[in-house]
């Protein structure tokens, strides 16, 4: 079945560091991509979102594109601040069974320091 | 504002008993979700619905029930037969039927056991 894979966490960062949490993704038709994040004790919002091959989600200085050749939608922001300190989930749109439904990764929890 | 509102925040349940989670959204979304989510295992299906008077089994349904009898309520009860219940519940709605469009969420229920 549909899967995504995101990279282990706990990440740790300290504050205007470079940041990529990688997400790939498995299949059988042309899903859409999404970024939801979690603050402590909330429920997910969604960060971005990409549709279709090539399209560029972003938002708040996050950014990730929809690699087909790769099954990636790897997660980025150049200039990490205290504030982004959450969990991030990767997830996959598909239609199965005449109903939509989302896959989740396991999220991948961001720390930054001061 | 519209959104999705779940309530109680907190819930305790005891040996036997059989308590219900409220959701409850303005969206107008037809496609409404429960999740439950356990520390470093992401999100898992358990009931989700597309339209009113009809829902389906999600990935780990076995001892929750739900009832979709407004499009804007989907209230899911944790029985007796659920014999570990201590998790985040997330409730979700979006349009469905293939819009690859994105989920919303709730900011959650956090059930535990007395």
């Amino acid at each position: 079945g549909d899967s995504v894979t995101q990279m282990e966490g706990p990440v740790t960062l300290s504050e205007e560091a470079f940041l990529t949490i990688n997400c790939t993704y498995t299949a059988t038709g042309y899903p859409s991509l999404f970024w939801y994040v979690q603050y402590p004790g909330e429920g997910l919002q969604l960060l971005l979102k990409a549709t279709k091959a090539d399209d560029k989600g972003s938002n708040k200085g996050f950014e990730a594109t929809y690699r087909k050749e790769t099954t990636s939608f790897h997660l980025e922001k150049g200039s990490v601040q205290v504030s982004d300190s959450a969990v991030y989930f990767c997830a996959l749109s598909g239609f199965w069974g005449g109903s939509e439904k989302l896959v989740f990764g396991k999220g991948t929890k961001l720390t930054v320091n001061p | 504002d519209g959104g999705i509102t779940q309530s109680p925040k907190y819930l305790f349940r005891k040996e036997g008993q059989n308590v219900t989670l409220s959701c409850e959204q303005n969206l107008n979304h037809d496609a409404m979700y429960w999740y439950r989510q356990d520390p470093g295992q992401g999100l898992r299906l358990i009931y989700y619905s597309q339209i009113v008077n009809d829902f389906q089994k999600g990935d780990i349904a076995e001892g929750y029930s739900v009832s979709r009898e407004k499009k804007e309520s989907f209230p899911l009860t944790v029985t007796s037969a659920q014999k570990n219940p201590t998790a985040f519940y997330l409730c979700a709605s979006g349009s469905g039927q293939g819009s690859n469009q994105p989920q919303h969420f709730g900011d959650g229920t956090r059930l535990s056991i007395l």
